[in-house]
């Protein structure tokens, strides 16, 4: 079974510009959780998406936002980067429901710069 | 604010000896959790889950669990030069209208001597 795969692997944008990253979950996870790591923070919840619907948010200006498809593949946008967006921003697939019980799978990241 | 905290590291073990990473966390009503292994410059691989107290072993790896203390370890016997990497520990805590959050640590940095 594949993992999960996420679009671009690298991007390099300047301050103001947005970006929008791509995430397709393993085959039959109906959930896509995205994260924001960086060195001094670690791994930052941003938001987490079920049947195309945001079911929860993390703490992040509204210049983050995502979305999901029917397909259950996500995006995730934003808008105005400042420096402090530069991070590796990593998408989790799980089956999803709402059992605590949801081990979730990382796919490799976006390493994210903003010049 | 629910946080889980780490020992940043880094530890370091001696080849074929047992590593210990320990792991606390604040919200009492916590229900799963979890350690991710992750090798530098990549992303994050789930290694053990645990749900309930006591010990569950999978391999060379032991995940620990007390919530009464509300504390959770990993051990990795014989442990190799391969198991350098930082390992984040995560909870799995209910966060309001039928959904959950999973917060991470900030990791411990194993390095194994060889």
């Amino acid at each position: 079974k594949a993992g999960v795969t996420q679009t671009p692997r690298y991007l390099i944008k300047t301050r103001g510009q947005q970006v929008t990253l791509s995430c397709s979950p393993i085959s039959g996870h109906r959930s896509v959780s995205w994260y924001q790591q960086t060195p001094g923070q670690g791994l930052q919840f941003l938001f987490e998406y079920f049947s195309e619907t945001q079911r929860n948010k993390g703490n992040f200006p509204g210049r983050f936002s995502g979305r999901q498809f029917s397909n259950s593949r996500s995006e995730m946008n934003v808008s105005t980067l400042e420096l402090g967006d530069s991070a590796l921003y990593l998408c989790a697939s799980s089956l999803a429901g709402t059992s605590a019980i949801n081990e979730q799978f990382f796919g490799p990241g976006t390493r994210l710069t903003v010049l | 604010q629910k946080e889980v905290e780490q020992n940043s590291g880094p530890l370091s073990v001696p080849e074929g000896a047992i590593a210990s990473l320990n792991c606390t966390y604040s919200d009492r009503v916590s229900q799963s959790f979890f350690w991710y292994r992750q090798y530098s410059g990549k992303s994050p691989e789930l290694i053990m889950s645990i749900y309930s107290n006591g010990d569950k072993e999978d391999g060379r790896f032991t995940a620990q669990l007390n919530k009464a203390s509300q504390y959770v370890s990993l051990l990795i016997r014989d442990s190799q030069p391969s198991d350098s990497a930082t390992y984040l520990c995560a909870v799995y805590s209910y966060s309001g209208a039928g959904s959950y959050q999973l917060t991470f640590g900030k990791g411990t940095k194993l390095s194994v001597i060889p």
